[in-house]
């Protein structure tokens, strides 16, 4: 069946430093989607992807949609404390009626 | 307006007992998700419903788990014999229309612990 991991799964950064996370999914998506889960939260939505090379961008947050819609990436410029938590990337193939979510990149940031 | 609700937020259970997690979606939407998230992972899918149509339940893990949405309002999650592999948080979402691609909204999750 499909899969979408998810590197890395931990990153600890200082404050100002910046932060990448990467998607793969074995399988070619037909839009793929983010979430934040905060600890002890509940997954939140943050942006939707559906174009082969599309890039979005929402204040430090920058998400790409790979060409080949395989893979994708969130960047965050100048990591602040609000930025800790779960990031994880849901995909759809869009034959299959459901979202597969990604192993998830746990970010830490300290001051 | 008001989000997505569950209860309970958090349930214990022995090994063995029935339990029914509900799930309050947002007012008017068509599509309700389950998803069963393990700590440490991401959520998984278990069935979707469009309306009160159970449209997919191909990730239920057993027989022993079932669920309902009659009016295609509310719905109920139902584990019978529970056993503590299905000790995890089970979360719902629901979104607006009736496509698997729709911005899903989560619920605050049910903590399920099987003892």
């Amino acid at each position: 069946g499909q899969q979408v991991m998810q590197i890395p799964q931990y990153q600890h950064v200082q404050e100002g430093e910046d932060f990448t996370t990467y998607c793969n999914s074995s399988t070619t998506l037909s839009n793929i989607q983010w979430y934040k889960q905060r600890p002890g939260g509940h997954p939140v939505f943050l942006i939707q992807l559906v174009k082969s090379g599309e890039v979005k961008k929402q204040k430090r947050l920058t998400f790409q949609f790979g060409e080949a819609k395989k893979n994708s990436s969130l960047h965050i410029t100048a990591t602040q404390t609000t930025d800790v938590g779960t990031y994880f990337c849901a995909g759809d193939t869009g034959t299959a009626s459901k979202l597969t979510f990604g192993t998830g990149t746990r970010l830490q940031v300290t001051l | 307006g008001a989000g997505v609700s569950q209860s309970p937020r958090y349930k214990v259970a022995k090994r063995g007992q029935d339990v029914a997690l509900r799930c309050d979606p947002i007012s008017g939407h068509v599509s309700l998700f389950w998803y069963q998230q393990a700590l440490g992972q991401g959520p998984e899918f278990l069935t979707y419903f469009q309306n009160e149509a159970q449209l997919d339940k191909s990730g239920l893990p057993s027989d022993r788990f079932f669920a309902e949405r009659p009016e295609g309002s509310v719905s109920t999650l139902k584990i019978q014999r529970t056993q503590q592999e299905d000790s995890a948080v089970y979360l719902c979402a629901s979104s607006e229309r009736a496509a698997m691609w729709d911005t899903q909204y989560f619920g605050p999750g049910t903590r399920l612990t099987v003892l």
